[in-house]
């Protein structure tokens, strides 16, 4: 399978504690994205990488939420303290570039995190 | 005010209705227009791009209105397959940058 790949896909956690999410882009995406989607809602922009660079970062990225991209492949979203609030499905993209303007980002299955 | 905005729904329909969606943005300076549709438990989909001239898509026909800030979906001849969500799309910077900004969605519920 050469889609994007998440892992883990479900993660149930307590209050508090801290989670980590993978998110593996397609090979030769050096565009990659994170969006929070909840129930009944479209999917929210948190922050965006392309090659190793962090280029923007919603307002909806508090200081508990960290992104990384360190080698410009796989990226990491961390979770610190988690809050209820925090329970949602984190979905990872991929793009190229130049394919932006077509609207051609691809997206994983997500990983769903409950927060108890 | 949400920066995309769409009509949540549900709409139910029987098979073989047409069922219009519509959606506005906010940002005038929105350069390129998309609908993705994400099936239940799903990640999203591209499903059409919208140019300013209309475009269609075998039963999907989508449109642009520039001045209004508004985008709409038709799809013609329902099937109980296009249930889904229907997600409203914009990417309000040039082509080298930005990211796509989605609306909350319109679910369509075909029934037999």
């Amino acid at each position: 399978d050469t889609g994007v790949s998440q892992n883990p896909r479900h993660k149930i956690t307590k209050r508090g504690q801290n989670v980590t999410f993978r998110c593996d882009p397609i090979s030769e995406h050096n565009r990659l994205y994170w969006y929070r989607q909840t129930l009944g809602q479209g999917p929210e922009f948190l922050t965006y990488f392309q090659n190793e660079a962090q280029l923007e970062k919603s307002r909806l990225l508090s200081d508990r939420f960290s992104a990384e991209r360190p080698k410009g492949s796989f990226s990491t979203l961390e979770i610190q303290r988690t809050e209820q609030g925090d329970s949602a499905m984190y979905l990872c993209a991929s793009s190229l570039a130049t394919s932006l303007v077509l609207g051609t980002i691809y997206f994983g299955e997500g990983s769903w995190l409950t927060v108890v | 005010r949400k920066e995309v905005e769409q009509d949540p729904g549900p709409f139910n329909v029987p098979e073989g209705a047409t069922v219009a969606f519509n959606c506005t943005y906010s940002n005038s300076a929105s350069q390129s227009f998309f609908w993705y549709r994400q099936d239940c438990r799903k990640e999203p989909k591209l499903l059409m791009s919208v140019y300013s001239s209309g475009n269609e898509d075998g039963r999907f026909t989508a449109q642009l209105n520039r001045a209004s800030q508004y985008i709409s979906l038709l799809i013609r001849d329902s099937k109980l397959s296009d249930s889904a969500t229907y997600l409203c799309v914009v990417n309000f910077y040039s082509s080298n940058t930005g990211k796509l900004i989605f609306g909350q969605g319109t679910t369509l519920q075909v029934k037999p």
